[in-house]
């Protein structure tokens, strides 16, 4: 069955500072993946996805993520941080019909 | 591109009252519909999702029901409410391969 591990469900970094949000993943078939970024009282967003392309997947915001089939990683990283970053961000995994959701990250800037 | 539609975008309502939360889709034919729930502090929790008119997938057993009258129409249901109802309800629209967009939310108080 498929899963996801997200470590750490606060991460605080100060503006223009790295961002790297940790996302892990079980699949016994050739996954897809995607990370989703969630704003207060909104839904989610598609933040990028990979589909078995290219295993550096670009985003939007600046957000870009690397598949690592060895290390069974997704991890989604932004260069620079801005206080506008500041959100939930879910990693999910495909299953038959449906995606499976990590329990989510809360980032936090700080000027 | 897809767009999904969701109200009431609140509701407040007794214990032991109905529940009717409607989600509808534009752009898109014979999608996948899915009702998630984000209780305060937890992550996404998949409650039902379908593949087609009529088709209803159920996740968690619970007071809560699903159904799909129309192509792009899935309505989230429940004959009295509980306490532990509350929380934000999420319906998404799935695409192939896999990815998933999210309407606005409904923010369900039981009280």
């Amino acid at each position: 069955a498929q899963s996801v591990t997200q470590l750490g469900s606060h991460v605080s970094v100060s503006e223009g500072a790295l961002v790297l949000l940790r996302c892990n993943y079980s699949s016994s078939v050739p996954p897809y993946l995607f990370w989703y970024v969630q704003y207060p009282n909104q839904g989610l967003q598609l933040l990028l996805k990979y589909t078995s392309a290219a295993t550096l997947v670009k985003g939007i915001n600046g957000f870009e993520a690397e598949f690592k089939k060895s290390e069974t990683s997704f991890h989604l990283t932004k260069p620079s941080a801005h206080m506008s970053d500041a959100a939930e961000y879910f990693c999910a995994v495909s299953a038959p019909d449906k995606l499976i959701f990590g329990t989510g990250t809360r980032l936090q800037v700080f000027p | 591109s897809q767009t999904i539609h969701q109200w009431p975008a609140t509701l407040v309502q007794p214990v032991g009252s109905p529940l009717s939360l409607e989600c509808t889709v534009e752009g898109t034919s014979n999608p996948n519909l899915y009702w998630y729930r984000q209780a305060a502090g937890r992550g996404l929790q998949l409650l039902f999702y379908s593949v087609g008119i009529g088709q209803i997938s159920s996740e968690v057993p619970q007071n809560l029901s699903a159904s799909r009258p129309q192509d792009r129409q899935f309505i989230l249901s429940s004959k009295k409410l509980l306490l532990s109802d509350s929380g934000f309800y999420l319906c998404a629209c799935g695409l192939f391969p896999y990815e998933q967009y999210f309407g606005p939310g409904t923010r369900l108080t039981v009280t």
